[in-house]
């Protein structure tokens, strides 16, 4: 059973261009939370979401960041005209369900890095 | 909203011996999960182990075993035995019961040297 896969494990972008990062959850996995590890820190929360909804976007930022979960294929999450401060590594996780017991599968991260 | 704090930036432990690493957080609710994350030079999140508030026992994996006292906050991470594996970044992590607050709070992270 293949794990959480991420893709790219790298990206490097020029500021004023796009990211599209990808999350294939676990088999049979429906939820998908998305968060972002700053250098030196801790990993925060971004958004969390199920096939075709949004449940959670509390940590977002408000502009410029977009995350999807379409029906069919991976979670998307979309930085518009990157700057250099969202630089970082971007994690995916996965769970079968949405209590609190439940283990969240992590990926192996997205490296973002701006120009 | 709950917070997570991790005061210890550093840790170093001689291989074979104990270390505690230490987390406190603060929440206003009276079920939930508490979790401690190893994230080695990979940078791959692993669980190491997780602690129901509910209940009173002490979870405990192999060499790895945690404190948990409810009325003070405090969740702290024994690690016994220490092996040069170890060495990595610990997160301790707070999750929510149920529903759209099942996201994990992070601390900042405490990175444990293992001396050979």
């Amino acid at each position: 059973n293949a794990g959480v896969m991420q893709n790219p494990r790298h990206l490097v972008r020029r500021r004023g261009q796009e990211a599209r990062l990808r999350c294939s959850p676990m088999k049979g996995h429906s939820h998908v939370y998305w968060y972002r590890q700053l250098p030196e820190e801790g990993l925060k929360f971004m958004v969390y979401l199920q096939k075709e909804n949004i449940i959670d976007e509390s940590g977002m930022p408000k502009e410029r960041f977009s995350a999807e979960f379409p029906k069919e294929g991976p979670s998307i999450l979309r930085i518009q005209q990157v700057v250099r401060g969202d630089s970082a590594a971007y994690f995916c996780a996965s769970s079968l369900v949405y209590t609190g017991g439940d283990e969240q599968y992590f990926g192996p991260g997205t490296r973002l890095t701006v120009t | 909203a709950q917070t997570v704090t991790q005061s210890q930036p550093e840790m170093s432990v001689q291989e074979a011996e104990t270390v505690t690493l230490s987390c406190t957080y603060d929440t206003s609710e009276s079920d939930y999960y508490l979790f401690w994350y190893k994230q080695p030079p990979s940078r791959q999140m692993i669980l190491v182990i997780r602690q129901e508030a509910y209940k009173q026992q002490n979870a405990t994996e192999n060499r790895f075993s945690v404190n948990f006292q409810k009325a003070a906050k405090s969740f702290s991470l024994k690690i016994s035995d220490s092996q040069l594996g170890d060495a990595a970044m610990y997160f301790c992590a707070y999750r929510s019961p149920t529903g759209a607050n099942s996201k994990l709070t992070f601390g900042k992270g405490i990175t444990l040297s293992v001396r050979p």
